[in-house]
């Protein structure tokens, strides 16, 4: 299995200031036929289920905020949030979709400082 | 807008099997493969499996042995069984689409005597 892992498990970033959430593949999630990554990056709020913010790494959603940035390649994804709003307040998550068993990091806890 | 919605038991005796269902609606079943994930406190998100409209199926490994995943595309709906459950397997149990971007609300699933 691919594991996934996230850095940092939380943080506490300013109102207006950036976010900055790390994920680490065990193995490249890179695919040669289509130069994709298969890197997703979720966000959950209290009592719902994940939304998907970035596919193909870098990709927003629609309706996805234009703060909400992906970026790496291979085994290492930076996801950042820049401008940070209150309603930013979630856990976040990346997940591989490269090869099942699909996999997710761990979570980062995102909190206002 | 494709919608999706779990339906499941609330509560399972240990040993007993759960059996959860997700209902499509907005969309045909046959427009993406449908994805089951759960999520507890002690271990995350983690993907079950998926299966698409003709019944082919992938499961996660760790749960091979005890996972079966059926559709009836006359209902526009598709099913999960969890066998042989221990309290370990207490989650709430999420479909999702092949896209990652329509998921339901989830159904907490709680195994206990």
């Amino acid at each position: 299995d691919i594991v996934m892992t996230q850095s940092p498990d939380s943080l506490a970033v300013s109102l207006g200031e950036r976010a900055t959430i790390n994920c680490k593949s065990s193995q490249s999630v890179l695919s040669g036929s289509n130069n994709k990554n298969y890197l997703a990056w979720y966000q959950q709020k209290a009592g719902q289920p994940p939304k998907l913010l970035l596919y193909w790494a870098s990709a927003r959603e629609s309706g996805v905020p234009d703060r909400f940035n992906g970026r790496g390649s291979g085994t290492d994804f930076t996801l950042t949030i820049n401008s940070l709003q209150a309603e930013d307040v979630a856990i976040y998550y990346c997940q591989q979709f490269y090869t099942a068993p699909y996999t997710f990091g761990q979570g980062t806890k995102l909190e206002i400082k | 807008q494709v919608q999706l919605q779990e339906s499941g038991p609330g509560l399972v005796k240990p040993s007993e099997t759960l059996s959860v269902t997700c209902i499509v609606s907005g969309g045909s079943i046959a427009s993406y493969y449908w994805n089951w994930i759960r999520q507890s406190p002690g271990k995350g998100l983690e993907w079950i499996g998926y299966i698409f409209y003709n019944g082919r199926t992938n499961y996660n490994p760790s749960l091979k042995s005890r996972v079966t995943i059926s559709v009836d595309t006359s209902k526009n709906q598709f099913s999960l069984k969890l066998s042989s459950v221990t309290p370990a397997d207490t989650a709430v149990y999420y479909c999702a689409s092949s896209n990652w971007v329509y998921w339901g609300q989830g159904t907490l699933v709680t195994v206990s005597s």
